[in-house]
């Protein structure tokens, strides 16, 4: 079946410094969506892409999809302690996504 | 609209008991899921329904777990004769479909302990 993996598992930045996390999956994915998951929260939904090579951007957090749609990856500039939290990307069908298990971000002030 | 409510919030059970729970999806999605989610890990799929309809089950959904949504609206989850391996978060989420851009509206959960 299909896997979405995403490293690292643990992002611990600096305020003001920049980071990418990064997904990967076995199989060629029709879209994949991001989620921020605050400590104690539920999953909220950031973004959906769609396209090959597609980027999108959301202020200070850009997302990418890969040319091969296997592949994505999340990179925020100038973190903030509101930056805190667990970043799940998930591919899938029409129907059904699969969860990456996350990268838990912890940010120095 | 509120979003997506789901009911209790948390239930402690003795192993072997029955539980349910209760999700109210946004009331124009027509598509409701039922995830589950453990500590340090994404939500795992566990069943699907558009409309009233459950159009797939996970394999990780044993024999003692049964989903219903009756007339398209509120959906309940009914775990029997519950295991300690049982015990995890257990998240409702609806949506229009992936096609339309959305994505998924997650309930706050259920957190299930079986001791």
């Amino acid at each position: 079946g299909q896997q979405v993996m995403q490293i690292p598992q643990y992002q611990h930045v600096q305020e003001g410094e920049d980071f990418t996390t990064y997904c990967n999956s076995s199989t060629t994915l029709s879209n994949i969506q991001w989620y921020k998951q605050r400590p104690g929260g539920h999953p909220v939904f950031l973004i959906q892409l769609v396209k090959s090579g597609e980027v999108k951007k959301q202020k200070r957090l850009t997302f990418q999809f890969g040319e091969a749609k296997k592949n994505s990856s999340l990179h925020i500039t100038a973190t903030q302690t509101t930056d805190v939290g667990t970043y799940f990307c998930a591919g899938g069908n029409d129907y059904k996504l699969s969860f990456g298990a996350g990268t838990t971000v912890t940010v120095r002030a | 609209d509120t979003g997506v409510s789901q009911n209790p919030r948390h239930k402690i059970t003795k192993r072997g008991q029955n539980v349910t729970f209760r999700c109210d999806p946004i009331s124009e999605h027509n598509r409701l899921y039922w995830y589950r989610q453990t500590l340090g890990q994404g939500p795992e799929f566990l069943t699907y329904f558009q409309n009233e309809a459950q159009l797939e089950k996970s394999r990780l959904l044993s024999d003692r777990f049964s989903a219903e949504r009756p007339k398209g609206s509120f959906s309940t989850l009914e775990i029997q004769r519950t295991e300690q391996g049982d015990s995890a978060m257990y998240l409702c989420a609806s949506s229009f479909g992936i096609g339309t851009g959305d994505g998924y509206t997650f309930g706050s959960g259920t957190r299930l302990t079986v001791v």
